[in-house]
């Protein structure tokens, strides 16, 4: 069963809007994951923490903001998001961000951007 | 070039049919690991099972087994004896040791699979 919690379920959001999604992992892993899902399409790779310190930007809008407050917690602030961002924002977490780990998936949490 | 090619873009079945679930991979690297992962219609990607490029045990878990076969490139998921709750996307996903970024999942298209009663 997984350990990794997403809030909101579903978020709607005007273009003018600030919002934050929120993850949290109770497994004590290191590593934590941002990832983007269109409709019908596998997930894409956003940004990566591995010990609280941003490892990887995926060439992310500025608009998409992360933040790591602690290993257990991640935070994606949204601010001007456009229509086309409307998706499932999957977080996910693994022991140390290293490449043979499993990553385990939150529910994710459903943008609609109007 | 596509690195994680699942040709089957949708399946359908009757429940109690068998139903294989192909997977290719492509990488340079000679250490990976390879991942199915489930995704019913509520989102949450369920991890079903991780393999590494030295392991081609083949792997049974319940109704489910999976073919690895580095000859072919090939990671194959069979479902035995379907049932309607096995109705869902599914991605094979590759991390590679060298060819890719820390933490980055290839993951295929995915295949839809219906099971229908």
């Amino acid at each position: 069963d997984t350990e990794v919690t997403q809030t909101p379920k579903h978020l709607v959001m005007g273009m003018t809007n600030k919002k934050s999604l929120k993850c949290e992992q109770h497994m004590g892993h290191r590593a934590m994951y941002w990832y983007k899902q269109k409709a019908k399409k596998p997930p894409e790779l956003m940004f990566v923490y591995s010990y609280e310190k941003l490892s990887i930007n995926e060439s992310v809008p500025s608009r998409f903001s992360p933040e790591c407050p602690n290993s257990s917690l991640l935070n994606l602030h949204l601010h001007a998001l456009q229509p086309e961002d409307s998706a499932l924002y999957l977080c996910a977490s693994s022991q140390d961000g290293q490449f043979q780990e499993t990553q385990y998936f939150g529910p994710g949490t459903r943008l609609l951007v109007l | 070039a596509q690195k994680v090619t699942q040709a089957q873009t949708e399946i359908s079945v009757v429940e109690k049919e068998d139903v294989t679930l192909d997977c290719v991979y492509e990488t340079r690297d000679t250490t990976y690991y390879l991942f199915w992962y489930k995704q019913p219609p509520s989102g949450e990607l369920v991890f079903l099972i991780r393999r590494n490029s030295f392991d081609e045990q083949n792997e049974i878990s319940g109704r489910y087994s999976w073919n690895f076969q580095k000859s072919t490139s090939s990671f194959n998921f069979t479902i035995t004896a379907s049932q309607v709750v096995d109705s869902a996307v599914y991605f094979c996903a590759l991390s590679e040791a060298y060819g890719g970024s820390q933490g980055n999942l290839i993951f295929g298209k995915g295949t839809k699979l219906s099971v229908k009663p």
